[in-house]
Order: C-alpha cells, then structure tokens, then sequence
C-alpha cells in the first residue's frame, strides 16, 4: 500500500497567518492527490483535487502543488473557519489511502 | 446534490450492519458512490467503490472477504453490507460520490456485546 504521511500533526496559528501542510507519498502518485478539510462530527471537504486544482466553492485562500512525492497544502490568511482537521489521499493506486491529518488549533 | 444516510446502528459482535445511502439532485447512475470509515481518533479509511450504474465493485482488500456494495437504481440508493463485525468495526461510515466531491452524514455503527 501507498503510505502517506503528513506533517506536521498538529499545528497552531492566528487568524491572518500563512500556514504550510505537507503531505508525502510513499511513492510516485502522478498527481493523483486530494486534500479535505474535516471539522468535529462532520463529513470531510473536498478542497483540492489533481494536487493543484481548486474544488468549485473554495475560497481562493487554499493552494495545493506538488513536487514529486511531496504535496503541499497552503492557507494564505487563515480565517477563523479554517480551523480544522486536513487529511492528503492519494488515488492513484488502491486501495485508496490517507495521511494520518493535520489538526490546525488557534495559536 | 445531496447523499442521505441511515441513522446510528448498535451491533453485538459477529453481527451484520447495513448502512444505506441515497443520492438526490444528481443523475444517479452516472457517478460511482466511494465509502470510506473513520474509526474514533483515527484517519480516514478507505473501504471501496461501486459503479451505480452497471454495479461493478471494487473493494479494498482489507475488507474484502467481509463487505458487499450494492445499489438500488430505482431508488437512487447505495448500500454498505458489512459482515462479522467486531470491536474494531466501530466507526463513523461515510458514503461519497465519485471524486468526493459530495457526501453524506455518515453512519455511526457501533460494535459491543
């Protein structure tokens, strides 16, 4: 199976910060990567889709790139909304499989 | 678009649970429906997909000699069958569309004598 791991685990900011999470395939998943954002006994949100492409809805805030097996997910100005859980899964092979999340906590 | 589930389910272990997920607002048929589990503190697991249209299945190995999709199209409904269930079972059940773009409320199913 295609491990994939996130960093960090947990993360603390403010409102107005840059956040960076990354998100690091086992192996090559050519693209094939998705980032949800999951908030306490919700269903998850697509943000992003293919690495980089962002999902219809999502404010522009949200960047997903890619370099090789390292994905990054990127938050320009947290809002107070964004204060959640992210979870990276990669499709390009099965089964399916998911980074372990990166809880985001106000600072 | 909307993906609707089934409410909480209590199963004693070695039991079966059937969790249920009907779509609305879209062309059923057109999309697969994915489901995916979440047991308490953990990731997200994924548990396979099957094609509402012509029924194909995909299941992930790890439950694949214990789940069964199946979907009723004249319902617009999809169904997760998981058998002999036990502890490790207990989970938060989601169902989603295809790429996940939509999904539903999940199904909380929990597994205790």
């Amino acid at each position: 199976d295609i491990q994939m791991t996130q960093s960090p685990s947990t993360l603390s900011a403010s409102v107005g910060d840059r956040v960076t999470i990354t998100c690091r395939a086992s192996q090559s998943i050519n693209s094939w990567l998705a980032w949800y954002q999951q908030k306490p006994g919700k269903a998850p949100k697509l943000l992003i889709y293919k690495a980089s492409n962002l999902e219809s809805g999502v404010p522009s805030r949200f960047r997903g790139s890619e370099s090789e097996t390292e994905f990054t997910l990127t938050i320009s100005s947290l809002q107070p909304d964004d204060f959640a859980t992210y979870y990276c899964q990669q499709f390009n092979d099965y089964p399916y499989t998911f980074g372990q999340g990166t809880k985001l906590d106000i600072k | 678009v909307r993906l609707v589930q089934t409410g909480a389910e209590v199963k004693k272990p070695g039991a079966s649970v059937k969790v249920s997920c009907k779509a609305s607002g879209y062309t059923f048929s057109a999309y697969a429906i994915q489901w995916v589990r979440q047991a308490p503190g953990q990731r997200l697991e994924w548990m396979g997909w099957i094609n509402a249209g012509n029924g194909n299945t995909k299941y992930s190995q790890k439950f694949q000699d214990r789940v069964t999709f199946t979907r009723d199209t004249s319902t617009f409904t999809a169904f997760m069958e998981l058998s002999s269930l036990r502890s490790e079972d207990t989970a938060v059940y989601y169902c989603a569309r295809a790429r996940m773009d939509v999904w539903g409320q999940g199904t909380t199913v929990t597994v205790s004598s």
